[in-house]
């Protein structure tokens, strides 16, 4: 079955420290997978996507197939970086996307 | 702003109720889907629907159902309201019903069963 798996509800770094978050996915096909964002009071919104192989705000997100991973990461943390963090896998087959249960960033200053 | 609008903002209700949430896409985008937030769930999609019919079904309870209408806005109507049907509820649109397009979200309706 189809599973998104973020096993860190909270992760709280402090400001100028590296971070990862992570994501793994449990699909047999050829996954396709995001990262969106929810900011404070916000809405939700996409932060990257694997097929762009983009970085945004800092942030980069590998595929990795081996380890069925998606880890999102950014060298150096910064304080407007805390928020909710949802790694997301659609299976286009069926045009059905699964969200992970999310990951609230905390950046210490 | 997304350009997705969603009404009401917040909605009070008792259980057993049923209650329309309403959602309009971005101009042009031609799915909705909707999705169900709550703090022991997550982020769950529910359905989708492209130009008028229905794509994707996630884990969308019987007692709940959608529409999407020929101006592509959509309603989701949750019906015989329980205490666990709180949580807020976002629509979300895309210019397409295939994968690999940003889902634009709208802001939440936050739906309250007392």
């Amino acid at each position: 079955a189809q599973r998104v798996t973020q096993p860190e509800k909270l992760l709280s770094v402090f400001k100028g420290a590296p971070v990862e978050l992570k994501c793994n996915y449990s699909y047999s096909g050829s996954p396709e997978l995001f990262w969106y964002v929810q900011y404070s009071r916000q809405r939700l919104q996409l932060l990257l996507r694997h097929i762009s192989r983009e970085s945004i705000k800092g942030f980069t997100a590998d595929l990795n197939k081996g380890e069925t991973s998606f880890h999102l990461k950014k060298p150096f943390a910064q304080e407007e970086d805390s928020a909710m963090y949802y790694c997301a896998l659609l299976y286009s087959s069926a045009s059905k996307i699964i969200f992970g249960s999310g990951t609230r960033l905390s950046i210490r200053p | 702003d997304s350009g997705v609008t969603q009404t009401p903002k917040h909605l009070i209700t008792a259980t057993g109720q049923r209650v329309t949430l309403r959602c309009s896409p971005r101009s042009g985008d031609l799915s909705v889907y909707w999705y169900q937030q709550s703090l022991d769930q997550g982020l769950q999609f529910l359905i989708q629907y492209y130009n008028g019919e229905e794509r994707a079904k996630g884990n969308i309870l019987e007692r709940f159902s959608a529409q999407q209408f020929p101006d592509l806005h959509s309603e989701l109507n949750l019906s015989s309201l329980e205490l666990g049907d709180s949580a807020l509820y976002f629509c979300a649109s895309s210019p397409s019903g295939g994968g690999g397009y940003e889902q634009y979200f709208g802001p939440g309706t936050r739906l309250t069963v007392t």
